[in-house]
């Protein structure tokens, strides 16, 4: 059984468009995560949310909206895509919020942006 | 000033010998660290932590921390072709809950 998965695993769709990616980990764990990693590899923290309450919002345009519907998902919606949002989005959980160091990260969804 | 800076490389290292990757950061409240491996095309998987002042030792790694000068290495000893990939350094930011990841060295162990 995968610990973090992700769907779908690659998007490509057109500037303008609207998409979503979904997350579910089996851990237990009680803090989950949306990381995006560039084409340089820089892995940069979006979101966090701990037991379905948003705790770390980082500079994130509105046009991204998270979502918890449980402790267990965390789903990302993009709406009116750019160019720029082109990059490999991880989701990822930890057992607790205080000491985020073990994260655990779905397979990623790379999407693409035309 | 980022707060966590690496050498984004590529470190080429031959086969055997000892590749050392280094790491800074600007928190100095900052308590924990870790070392992140990255294949190409798949996600960080986490291969050392690190809290306290001196040297972690984990079969072939061995991750090193110095808090005065904010400073995080990580050794990797008889490197074998299989170690080639980017490893991400990590910093855990003191009431911020969160981690913070520096660029990446991508390392490459020639056989």
């Amino acid at each position: 059984d995968t610990a973090v998965s992700q769907t779908p695993k690659y998007l490509v769709t057109q500037m303008g468009n609207d998409k979503s990616i979904k997350c579910e980990q089996n851990l237990g764990h009680d803090t989950m995560y949306w990381y995006k990693q560039d084409s340089k590899k820089f892995l940069k923290i979006m979101f966090s949310y701990n037991n379905k309450e948003l705790i770390i919002n980082e500079t994130v345009p509105n046009r991204f909206s998270p979502k918890s519907p449980d402790k267990a998902h965390l789903n990302l919606h993009i709406n009116s895509l750019e160019l720029g949002d082109s990059a490999v989005y991880f989701c990822a959980s930890s057992p607790g919020r205080l000491a985020p160091g073990e994260l655990f990260f779905g397979e990623g969804s790379r999407l693409t942006v035309l | 000033q980022k707060e966590v800076e690496q050498n984004s490389g590529p470190l080429s290292v031959p086969e055997g010998a000892i590749a050392s990757l280094n790491c800074t950061y600007s928190d100095r409240g900052s308590q924990s660290f870790f070392w992140y491996r990255q294949y190409s095309g798949k996600s960080p998987e986490l291969i050392m932590s690190i809290y306290s002042n001196g040297d972690k030792e984990d079969g072939r790694f061995t991750a090193q921390l110095n808090k005065a000068s904010q400073y995080v290495s990580l050794l990797i000893r008889d490197s074998q072709p299989s170690d080639s990939a980017t490893y991400l350094c990590a910093v855990g930011i003191q009431g911020a809950q969160k981690l913070v990841f520096g660029q990446g060295t991508r390392l490459t162990i020639n056989p």
